[in-house]
């Protein structure tokens, strides 16, 4: 089955140091991958997608995510974390549903905590 | 402002009575889908709809029923709730193609006792 998988329920990082929170993918053919990040009570946003090109994309709010073939696996990064960054990060991958028609398979989540 | 409501944001209701989670956008998407959020399972998608009568099963549909009468409303029905159709649900519209990102709304979270 196609799917992305966040092998990590929480991570914990201190305000201004480097975060990364994981991502691997199981497609067939290329991967089409999505970074959102949900905060307390609302709906999840967009940070980034690969589609294809420069292995290392750039998102919202300083967010970049690199893209490993070889590993199968698009990590989230950010080179100095706030506080403010704490919130819930899902990984998402889309695939051809039965139908034909594209979607998007969410990971199951990956809670950051950003301590002061 | 650019926006998917969702309403409501919070509801309890009891097994068996019918219930329905309204869910508009103003972006003019062909695309919306409903998901359910449940802890250790991610987002998992209940129906979808690419433009106006068309929708489709996503991979939990059992228990939902949908329809898609208007571009921007997508409400969500549940004819007989049970108790695990508790849960958090998200209405989400995006662009069809071009691997358009979604946008979702805030939620409801659904209590069924």
């Amino acid at each position: 089955a196609q799917s992305v998988a966040q092998p990590e329920d929480q991570v914990n990082v201190a305000e201004g140091n480097p975060l990364t929170v994981k991502c691997t993918y199981s497609v067939s053919g290329n991967p089409y991958l999505f970074w959102y990040v949900q905060y307390p009570n609302r709906g999840l946003q967009f940070l980034l997608k690969y589609i294809t090109g420069d292995n290392l994309v750039k998102g919202s709010y300083g967010f970049e995510a690199e893209f490993n073939k070889s590993q199968t696996s698009f990590h989230l990064k950010k080179p100095s974390a706030l506080v403010s960054d704490s919130a819930l990060y899902f990984c998402a991958v889309r695939v051809i549903g039965n139908t034909g028609f594209q979607k998007l398979v969410f990971g199951t989540g990956t809670r950051l905590l950003v301590s002061p | 402002e650019a926006q998917v409501t969702q309403n409501p944001r919070y509801l309890i209701t009891v097994t068996g009575k019918k219930l329905t989670v309204t869910c508009s956008q103003n972006m003019n998407h062909e695309y919306m889908s409903w998901y359910r959020q449940d802890p250790g399972l991610g987002l998992r998608q209940i129906y979808y709809s690419m433009n106006v009568e068309v929708t489709d099963k996503g991979d939990v549909p059992e228990g939902y029923k949908v329809s898609r009468k208007e571009k921007r409303n997508f409400p969500l029905i549940l004819e007989s709730p049970s108790p695990n159709q508790t849960s958090l649900y998200f209405c989400a519209s995006s662009l069809v193609g071009n691997n358009s990102p979604l946008h979702f709304g805030n939620g409801t979270r659904l209590t069924v006792t």
